[in-house]
């Protein structure tokens, strides 16, 4: 069975600071991944997806993420951090293979100071 | 754009009242979702349905069931609303089982 690690609960940056949330991963093969974000009281918004081939992608709002298949990780980083990027990030997992079903991490909440 | 409309933002029910919440997507996607949303616990998948009247039991679904009858439209259904159903309940829909395209949520309260 697949299963997604997101070690961190709570992380607070301070605006202009650089992040990296961090996301391992438990699967057989290659999946596929993805990084959703949450505003507060939102639903889920799709930041960014790794499917195959370059394993540095980039996704909306100045976020990339780097698949690292010798770590199983996928850990979403951002070079400077805005207030606005306060919310819940979660990494999710998709295996194929006729599933259906995304499989997600708990969430890293992020907070900014100003 | 995707849309994923669920209808109501805020519910306030009370113990044992039968709850309906409704989502509708405008992307002719074959699969839709139903995921309750709880601090600590992440998002844990209720029901899920691959086709019209298709559904399959995800991780949680003791206490609801779902109904599709049309393609865009998947509801889900307290039959008796419990303390313990209170939560945030996210929708979603996809093509191909990967990207999923969420609603906003709805805050169900059962008092």
């Amino acid at each position: 069975a697949q299963s997604v690690t997101q070690p961190d609960i709570h992380i607070t940056v301070s605006e202009g600071a650089s992040l990296e949330l961090r996301c391992n991963y438990s699967y057989g093969a290659t999946p596929y991944l993805f990084w959703y974000v949450q505003s507060p009281g939102q639903g889920l918004q799709l930041l960014l997806k790794y499917f195959s081939g370059d394993t540095l992608v980039q996704g909306i709002k100045g976020f990339e993420a780097e698949f690292k298949r010798s770590q199983s990780s996928f850990n979403l980083r951002k070079p400077s951090v805005h207030w606005s990027d306060a919310a819940e990030y979660f990494c999710a997992l998709y295996s194929g293979a006729g599933s259906y079903q995304l499989t997600f991490g708990k969430g890293t909440k992020l907070s900014v100071i100003p | 754009d995707v849309k994923v409309t669920q209808s109501s933002r805020y519910l306030v029910k009370r113990t044992g009242e039968k709850v309906f919440l409704e989502c509708v997507q405008d992307m002719d996607h074959e699969n839709m979702f139903w995921y309750r949303q709880d601090p600590g616990l992440g998002l844990r998948l209720i029901y899920f349905s691959y086709d019209v009247k298709m559904k399959e039991k995800g991780d949680i679904p003791e206490g609801y069931s779902v109904s599709r009858e049309k393609k865009e439209r998947f509801s889900l259904i307290l039959e008796s609303a419990s303390t313990n159903q209170t939560s945030m309940y996210l929708c979603a829909s996809s093509v191909g089982g990967n990207i999923q395209y969420f609603g906003a949520g709805t805050r169900l309260s059962v008092l």
